[in-house]
């Protein structure tokens, strides 16, 4: 079964909207968790680490007051995506370390949120 | 720049035939990652390499890191329909005990026709 949860799975909006996805983990905890971005055809992009009671780190190009990344909880992170263009349409894929912790530890995905913005 | 090269990145072969996927970098990574993706869905790990020369073997899919921990590839024997997906290296550049994202390669592109 899932053992990372990621909602909602598709959104479609209007511009100018923000959009909130969720990553949840399950069953376990995650005091990290990463989001990344896909475009058709492409690969996975890092986008930032979301941390549990700290800042985000974000990549290089990625605007933070753009994705907004709140770790409330072990177990969830938020990535808002602030005044949505179409430019941001996009697949966001959030993932967790099982263990919680990074290392060589494989990561676990979420399954992805199509976001198109008309 | 790219720092995962992966190739190629399209493949197109027929049930029964061989094939070997390649993941190349400049940089040490400390362990490297294969997953599967799906359409729709996010990826899936197939396996992890971390020691240098490391080959791991699942059912007919035989992983193999290199002797530098700089490249990486998988390759499958006697491909099934079943084997067609989206196939992505990714490596973590530092296992220091913090946390890191995964560099991804471009992905290959494999469908095996019946």
């Amino acid at each position: 079964g899932a053992v990372v949860s990621q909602h909602p799975s598709w959104v479609i909006c209007k511009s100018g909207t923000s959009v909130k996805i969720e990553c949840r983990s399950l069953d376990f905890q995650a005091t990290t968790m990463f989001w990344y971005r896909q475009f058709p055809k492409q690969s996975l992009m890092l986008m930032a680490t979301s941390n549990e009671g700290s800042k985000a780190t974000y990549e290089q190009g990625v605007e933070k007051d753009k994705f907004l990344i709140n770790h409330a909880s072990l177990t969830l992170s938020t990535l808002t995506v602030t005044s949505a263009h179409p430019e941001d349409s996009s697949f966001y894929i959030c993932s967790a370390p099982l263990d919680g912790v990074s290392g060589h530890q494989p990561q676990h995905f979420g399954d992805g949120t199509r976001l198109s913005i008309l | 720049t790219q720092l995962l090269e992966q190739s190629p990145q399209f493949l197109s072969i027929q049930e029964g035939e061989n094939l070997t996927v390649y993941c190349n970098s400049s940089s040490v990574f400390s362990s490297l990652q294969w997953y599967r993706q799906e359409p729709g869905e996010g990826p899936v790990l197939l396996v992890t390499v971390v020691t240098g020369g490391e080959v791991k073997k699942l059912k007919r899919l035989t992983f193999q890191f290199g002797d530098a921990r700089k490249d990486s590839s998988l390759h499958i024997t006697a491909a099934q329909p079943g084997d067609t997906g989206l196939y992505l290296c990714a490596g973590l550049l530092n296992s220091g005990g913090g946390a890191d994202g995964l560099t991804f390669g471009k992905g290959t592109h494999l469908i095996i026709q019946p």
